[in-house]
């Protein structure tokens, strides 16, 4: 089975350029979080949605960042304009949370913002 | 907000030792989960639980609810093992959205 799917892997971009991250979840799953991974902060939820509706976005640092996921297969994060303070890894998981299963997570993008 | 504390934060031992991380937390949660993600940086969920212990192979969890703690321990340790074991809490803010806290993370390396 596939797993979820991240593109791209690496991204290397000038400041103030806009960024797309996606994510494809696991088929049949009904929530998708977006997650920021850095080395002072650590894992941090940015948000997360349930059945393609954004439940809690209260982890996104700012309008710059937003997050769309227009059907179930398939979600975008936007960085616009970017910031080298946004040099991360962000990963995306899956998982279906009703049946209290865990989330299962990308290989992750590493985004520099230059 | 949720307080996740992991410890220890660094942990060096000896191939076949028996390890344990420790995770608390200082609000109720729904679930608890311990995550572990190698030197390549991919992420891999091992447990998660709401309430008493699960085992995977050489790998335990136990949490204790009333104690807002968890642990993972991890029986005849191997090199491979070695990664860093991230806790995170499932829980509910006073909105009612739900929420992840994650720990810190605890840096296992387990010399041959």
């Amino acid at each position: 089975d596939a797993g979820v799917i991240q593109s791209p892997r690496h991204e290397v971009t000038e400041m103030g350029q806009e960024v797309t991250l996606r994510c494809k979840p696991i088929s049949g799953h009904n929530s998708l979080f977006w997650y920021r991974q850095t080395m002072m902060r650590g894992l941090e939820l940015l948000i997360y949605f349930n059945n393609n509706v954004p439940i809690d976005d209260s982890g996104m640092p700012e309008d710059r960042f937003s997050a769309k996921m227009p059907n179930a297969s398939f979600s975008t994060l936007k960085i616009q304009p970017s910031e080298p303070r946004d040099s991360a890894v962000y990963f995306c998981a899956s998982t279906t949370l009703s049946s209290n299963q865990p989330q299962h997570f990308g290989d992750g993008t590493r985004l520099s913002i230059l | 907000k949720n307080e996740v504390e992991q410890s220890p934060q660094n942990l060096t031992a000896q191939e076949g030792e028996f390890i344990t991380i420790n995770c608390s937390y200082s609000v109720g949660i729904s679930a608890l989960h311990w995550l572990q993600q190698h030197p390549g940086g991919g992420i891999v969920s091992l447990f998660m639980l709401s309430s008493g212990k699960k085992k995977h192979g050489r790998l335990i969890a136990t949490i204790n609810i009333q104690e807002k703690h968890s642990s993972l321990h991890i029986t005849a340790s191997h090199p491979r093992d070695s990664a860093v074991y991230i806790c995170a809490v499932r829980w509910v803010s006073n909105f009612g959205n739900e929420k992840l806290t994650f720990g810190t993370g605890t840096r296992l390396t387990i010399i041959p």
